[in-house]
């Protein structure tokens, strides 16, 4: 069965700061990779994916994420955090069934940034 | 706003009663997905629709809860005889379908909040 792992139930960091949340995924075949981030009472917001190519995907708000076929890993960066980055991240894998897709998410980390 | 949008986005409900949600995917998208998130959990897949057609369920959704996608538009999803279980956060979200240039992501609306007292 495919999966993502993410081993950090909080993660903290001081304003300015580098941050690193942790995803490691298990799936059969290339796989799909995602982040999205949820404020609270809100709905889930793209921050980034990997398809194919580049190791190193550029998303919104100054985030990336390194992809490691070796480590089945997708962590989630960014070189400078700011306090209005605190809120749940989740990383997902897509799945294919049948001809349709569904994404299958972690179980997300809290991300805590202090001023 | 061309977003996803849910409606409503609370719903406070006595256990036995029957609810209904309601989902409005972006436009041009053909694919609509529900979901539901629990304290603490990320999102699961409950169920997915290609236009009208409801090609998938996860095992999740028992017989109590029902999806609709009429004309391939908004999506309903209605939970029967809530249990206090039911409670959680009900997304949808949407995508474009086959033929169009398939971004990989899910665009999620903001959900529903669900609480079974």
């Amino acid at each position: 069965a495919q999966s993502v792992a993410q081993p950090e139930d909080q993660v903290n960091v001081a304003e300015g700061n580098p941050l690193t949340v942790k995803c490691t995924y298990s799936v059969s075949g290339n796989p799909y990779l995602f982040w999205y981030v949820q404020y609270p009472n809100r709905g889930l917001q793209f921050l980034l994916k990997y398809i194919t190519g580049d190791n190193l995907v550029k998303g919104s708000y100054g985030f990336e994420a390194e992809f490691n076929k070796s480590q089945t890993s997708f962590h989630l960066k960014k070189p400078s955090a700011l306090v209005s980055d605190s809120a749940l991240y989740f990383c997902a894998v897509r799945v294919t069934n049948s001809g349709y897709s569904t994404l299958t998410f972690g179980k997300g980390t809290m991300l805590l940034v202090s001023p | 706003d061309t977003g996803v949008s849910q409606d409503p986005r609370h719903k406070i409900t006595k256990r036995g009663q029957n609810v209904t949600f309601r989902c409005d995917p972006i436009s041009e998208h053909n694919r609509l997905y529900w979901y539901r998130q629990t304290l603490g959990q990320g999102p699961e897949f409950l169920t997915y629709f290609q236009n009208e057609a409801q090609l998938e369920k996860s095992r999740l959704l028992s017989d109590r809860f029902s999806a609709e996608r009429p004309k391939g538009s908004f999506s309903t999803l209605e939970i029967q005889r809530t249990e206090q279980g039911d409670s959680a956060m009900y997304l949808c979200a949407s995508s474009p379908g086959p033929g169009l240039a398939d971004p990989y992501e899910q665009y999620f609306g903001p959900g529903t909040r669900l609480t079974v007292t």
